[in-house]
């Protein structure tokens, strides 16, 4: 297992296009989260996944976007009418179904989106 | 409501120089601390975490941390830095929620290290 992969690395794209990344867990990971990280601050949490079930999602999380994790593996976030206050690093993170103060976090690279 | 505050933006020291990376923290209810660090164009490394036990805790990289229940802090520190740790630090609290724990973030600090 390589580590919690996310897909594209850079995107760029023009305001009012949808956008979509994907992020895939360490295989045995049933936790999934999806952050959001601007310029100069700390990762902000966007929502949370156990298994297939979103059982968490932020206030920061608005209409136009909408996160799946259809199998309880991979997961997709889309942005939908992309608006240039979306420009920021999108950053997945997975832990295992042990109390992950304790065993952990795993994250990604992130995937960087410059909204144009 | 939870809260983590990172005292410092940037922080420049020379190499070989010690370092101390400040983080103070608010809760209602017990917390656990951690350190990530996050290297240009890559995602967040554990450095290191305080759960319970000894208040001072050792991690990665030669950095430990002092969690300071009084004072709620949990400052970074290492005796002597290297070009190699110019990063950008956070600290964090993991909160319980409904289902699961949350982590609540610092702004970050970037560690500057001057030749």
């Amino acid at each position: 297992d390589t580590g919690v992969s996310q897909n594209p690395r850079h995107k760029i794209t023009k305001r009012g296009q949808n956008v979509t990344f994907r992020c895939d867990p360490i295989s045995e990971h049933n936790r999934l989260y999806w952050y959001r990280q601007t310029l100069g601050q700390g990762p902000e949490f966007l929502t949370y996944f156990q298994n297939e079930a979103q059982l968490e999602k932020s206030r920061l999380l608005s209409d136009r976007f909408s996160a799946e994790r259809p199998k309880g593996s991979f997961s997709t976030l889309e942005i939908q009418r992309t608006e240039q206050g979306d420009s920021a690093m999108y950053l997945c993170a997975s832990s295992s179904p042990r109390n992950p103060a304790v065993y952990g976090y795993t994250f990604g690279s992130g995937t960087r989106l410059t909204v144009v | 409501a939870q809260s983590v505050t990172q005292l410092d933006s940037q922080v420049p020291v020379f190499e070989e120089a010690p370092v101390e990376l400040r983080c103070n923290y608010s809760s209602s209810v017990s917390v656990y601390l951690f350190w990530y660090v996050q290297y240009p164009n890559q995602g967040l490394q554990l450095l290191l975490k305080y759960l319970s036990g000894s208040t001072l805790v050792k991690g990665i990289n030669g950095f430990e941390a002092e969690f300071n229940k009084s004072q709620t802090s949990f400052h970074l520190r290492k005796p002597s830095v290297h070009i190699s740790d110019t990063a950008e630090y956070f600290c964090a609290v993991s909160v319980p929620m409904d289902s699961n724990y949350q982590l609540i973030w610092g702004a970050g600090t970037k560690l500057i290290i001057k030749p």
